[in-house]
Formats: C-alpha cells, sequence, structure tokens
C-alpha cells in the first residue's frame, strides 16, 4: 500500500512569488491536513480537508490556502511568499477526522529567498 | 488557547537505559486527543498513540509505554530498554478546539530530541 506522497520534495522560490504544494493520500483515506515545520515555532497545523471541504482551519494568513480534489488529493498554496515561510511543509492522511491516526509524508521543503 | 508544553528539549541516554519524556497539555474543553509521534532524521513523523480524553487506562505497547493523568494533564511516554535505533524527536499532540474559530485543530508540543548512545 503507497503511502502518502508529498511533490516536490525540494523547492526554492524567490520573496513576493507564489508556490503549489500537492499531497497524495493513502489510498481509501478522505481526510488530508497540511503542517508547517520551522525550527522557531515548531509544528503548526495549517488546515485540514474532509471529502473537498475545508473543516479546521489553523492561525494562519490568508495567503496560506488549500484545495482537495475528488480524487482526495490535495494541494497547498501559499501567495507573495515571505522570507519567513521557509519550512518543513507536512501532509498527512486519515480515513477520517483529524482526531484519528493520521500518516505522514515526508515533506516539502521550502525555501525562500 | 490549547497549548502542550515538552519541557525536555533534548534527552541522551545510554543505550538500555529506560527514559521518559514529558508532555503536559493545557484545554479548556472536556473532549480531546492526545498524541504521540515519533520524527526519525528522515522527517516523516510516524503515529505511535492516540488516546482520548474519556479514557485514562495506561497503555503498553512492546518497550513503549504511556501514563495518562488527567489529574495533572499529562500524558508521557516511557521507552524501556531504550535503543539506538529509537534515536529521533518525539512530538506530544492535543486535537481539540480552538478558543474563538470555533475550528478543531492539532496543536504539536515544541518535541523532545533523544539520543540513545551505543
Amino acid at each position: 500500500k503507497a503511502g502518502v506522497t508529498q511533490t516536490p520534495r525540494y523547492l526554492i522560490k524567490t520573496r513576493g512569488q507564489q508556490v503549489t504544494l500537492s499531497c497524495s493520500p493513502i489510498s481509501g483515506h478522505r481526510s488530508v491536513s497540511w503542517y508547517q515545520q520551522t525550527p522557531g515555532q515548531g509544528l503548526q497545523f495549517l488546515f485540514e480537508y474532509f471529502s473537498e471541504t475545508q473543516r479546521n482551519k489553523g492561525n494562519f494568513p490568508g495567503r496560506f490556502s488549500g484545495r482537495q480534489f475528488s480524487n482526495s488529493r490535495s494541494e497547498m498554496n501559499v501567495s507573495t511568499l515571505e522570507l519567513g515561510d521557509s519550512a518543513l511543509y507536512l501532509c498527512a492522511s486519515s480515513v477520517q477526522e483529524t482526531n484519528t491516526e493520521a500518516f505522514f509524508g515526508q515533506g516539502t521543503r521550502l525555501t525562500v529567498v | 488557547a490549547q497549548k502542550v508544553t515538552q519541557a525536555q528539549t533534548e534527552i541522551s541516554v545510554v543505550e538500555k537505559e529506560d527514559v521518559t519524556l514529558d508532555c503536559v497539555y493545557e484545554t479548556r474543553d472536556t473532549t480531546y486527543y492526545l498524541f504521540w509521534y515519533k520524527q526519525p532524521p528522515s522527517g516523516e513523523l510516524v503515529f505511535l498513540i492516540r488516546r482520548n480524553s474519556f479514557d485514562e487506562q495506561n497503555e503498553i505497547s512492546g518497550r513503549y509505554s504511556w501514563n495518562f493523568q488527567k489529574s495533572t494533564s499529562s500524558f508521557n511516554f516511557t521507552i524501556t530498554a531504550s535503543q539506538v535505533v529509537d534515536s529521533a524527536v518525539y512530538f506530544c499532540a492535543l486535537w481539540g478546539p480552538d478558543s474563538g474559530a470555533g475550528s478543531y485543530q492539532l496543536t504539536f508540543g515544541k518535541g523532545t530530541k533523544l539520543s540513545v548512545i551505543p
């Protein structure tokens, strides 16, 4: 059974640009959640999607957005990138909601220069 | 807002020693879930355990055990007879309602880096 796949694994962008990250959940999983991990702030919840609807959202500015497609694949978009957006972005999938066992991908390492 | 505190930033133990990782949480809700995750150097978070707020029964899984005490808002994790492969960063997390937004989220502690020395 394939795990959670995140693409790309590494990304370098310039300040002011926008970026889209992709997450393919485990087959049969309907919930996808996104997290930002930085040395200073640690792991922070971004948002969760379930059956194409955003169900929960963390405390991030509107520059961070996401969506989920009918096949449960999810994308996360960050517009007007700032240096502070440099982080490891992790995606997790679970059969139901986030309060169940979640399986994480290896993450996308975003560097903003 | 809910909060998770892992006071131990880094711990080093010699192989075969027992080690306990502390986790203290804060939440105003009576219904919540607690988790432990392991993050090895590869970066991928690995699920270890989930416990709901109504189940204070301790759990043992092989060399791992968890002690949940609502009276002290703690959910501690013990590794018995540690091994080098246990070296990783361990995160405690709390799933519950965010204070003002009416939304649920998973709040992580800052993590404890465990180094097991051979």
